[in-house]
């Protein structure tokens, strides 16, 4: 079965500074993608990253790039100069076809001023 | 709508009533998603539907709790003889599904129920 582990309950990161948030995951599929997802206080989800994983290239969206490794089965999000209005919860999760999204447990980031 | 709609965005109720709970989702996506979040915890999953597929139901946590989706349109989340431990934010989610497994899920802003 799928499973998508988020290891960091809390992370903090000073501002302008650079975080990471790991996510590992388990699948017997080669064709799947992934996500991160940040929930801010308003709790409306929004969609941060995706990355299918037949492409090698990690992707990037301005200040958040992920480290993924296909290999490993590892998919991690760093966001680059951080700002006060990315303290939110961050969510990786995993698709493939038909079947469910599978989120992992969601890691609190906190941002220093 | 342009988004995933849920209703009401707040309920309180009392310990022992039924509630239902409302999700439209965004005209055109096959899959539909409940989950639910505690306070400050991630989210747990409740129940699939994927466009007439029989429902994943495998994440409802007791026979209290079902859904019913009219198609590929509205679902309704009904929890029966409500109890403290249900009182949580009631995530709903829409996306393309059909195989596109690429596609983004779109949440709604979710139902805060509040059991007393």
């Amino acid at each position: 079965a799928q499973t998508v582990t988020q290891s960091q309950p809390e992370m903090s990161v000073q501002e302008a500074e650079t975080v990471t948030l790991s996510c590992t995951y388990d699948t017997s599929e080669s064709d799947y993608y992934l996500f991160w997802y940040k929930q801010p206080p308003s709790r409306q989800m929004i969609l941060v990253i995706r990355q299918e994983a037949y492409k090698q290239q990690n992707a990037t969206e301005n200040r958040f790039s992920v480290n993924f490794q296909k290999a490993a089965k590892s998919f991690s999000l760093k966001i680059s100069d951080s700002q006060l209005g990315d303290a939110a919860m961050y969510f990786c999760a995993y698709s493939a076809g038909t079947y469910k999204y599978i989120f992992g447990t969601g890691t609190r980031l906190k941002v220093l001023a | 709508g342009a988004g995933v709609s849920q209703s009401p965005s707040n309920k309180v109720t009392e310990k022992g009533k039924d509630v239902e709970l409302r999700c439209d989702p965004i005209s055109g996506h096959t899959a539909l998603y409940w989950y639910r979040q505690r306070l400050g915890q991630g989210l747990e999953f409740l129940i699939y539907f994927q466009g007439n597929s029989a429902p994943d139901k495998s994440g409802l946590p007791s026979d209290r709790f079902s859904a019913e989706r009219t198609g590929e349109s509205v679902s309704t989340l009904t929890i029966q003889r409500t109890q403290q431990e249900d009182s949580a934010v009631y995530l709903c989610a829409s996306s393309l599904g059909g195989g596109q497994g690429g596609t983004e899920a779109f949440f709604g802003q979710g139902t805060r129920l509040t059991v007393v």
